[in-house]
């Protein structure tokens, strides 16, 4: 079975930070990688899939990029509606999230 | 656009069976896509359960396999989630998604509100 690994599991940031967020496969998935945003209370909402293609509807402030073993997921100035647990999935995968505050 | 909302009860016995149904509205359930059952603990990650296609082809997660049907009803344009011989460790949301597969690639790109459900005598 493929392993998903996140990194942080918690970060504090500004308003207006770039943010960083970073998970990795067990094994090579090529670009089958995508990030889903989820706030409290609500289902996950997919932003990014196939590692860095941005879902319709989706600010452009987030991004993703990476292959095989290491992706990256990007808010380049955070917001304050982007406060959320964010979860990088491959397959029938998820990663255990990465819960992003505001400092 | 297409919506899916959970239903079924919020409490279940332990050692009971937890039912729940998806009712899937402003599409088919009959479109080349897999329709799926994810769960999430109180305060935890995500997990899927298993998926179906129209056909009645089905996938589970191995964890769960032994415990886990589900099935699909076209002319109601809905599927179902039977997870049996339920405990505590079974209390959490249940949501439903739509599974897009494309080439190798998959997304869970719909999903519903979500239902919780309690495991508790």
């Amino acid at each position: 079975d493929i392993q998903m690994t996140q990194s942080p599991s918690s970060l504090s940031a500004s308003v207006g930070d770039r943010v960083t967020i970073t998970c990795q496969a067990s094994q090579d998935i090529s670009n089958y990688l995508n990030w889903y945003q989820q706030k409290p209370g609500k289902a996950p909402k997919l932003l990014i899939y196939d590692a860095s293609n941005l879902e319709t509807g989706v600010p452009s402030r987030f991004s993703g990029s990476g292959s095989g073993t290491d992706f990256t997921f990007t808010i380049s100035s955070l917001q304050p509606e982007d406060i959320a647990t964010y979860y990088c999935q491959q397959g029938f995968t998820f990663g255990p999230g990465t819960k992003v505050d505001i400092k | 656009q297409v919506q899916l909302q959970e239903s079924g009860p919020g409490l279940v016995k332990p050692s009971g069976t937890l039912s729940l149904t998806c009712a899937v509205s402003g599409g088919s359930i009959s479109s080349s896509n897999w329709w799926s059952w994810i769960r999430q603990p109180p305060g935890k990650g995500l997990e899927w359960i298993g998926e179906i296609y129209h056909s009645g082809s089905t996938n589970y997660n191995p964890s769960l396999k032994s415990r886990v049907t589900i099935s699909v009803d076209k002319s109601k344009n809905q599927f179902s989630l039977k997870l049996s011989s339920v405990t505590a460790a079974d209390t959490a949301v249940y949501y439903c998604a739509r599974t897009l597969v494309v080439g190798l690639g998959s997304r869970f790109d719909y999903w519903g509100q979500g239902t919780l459900v309690t495991v508790s005598s």
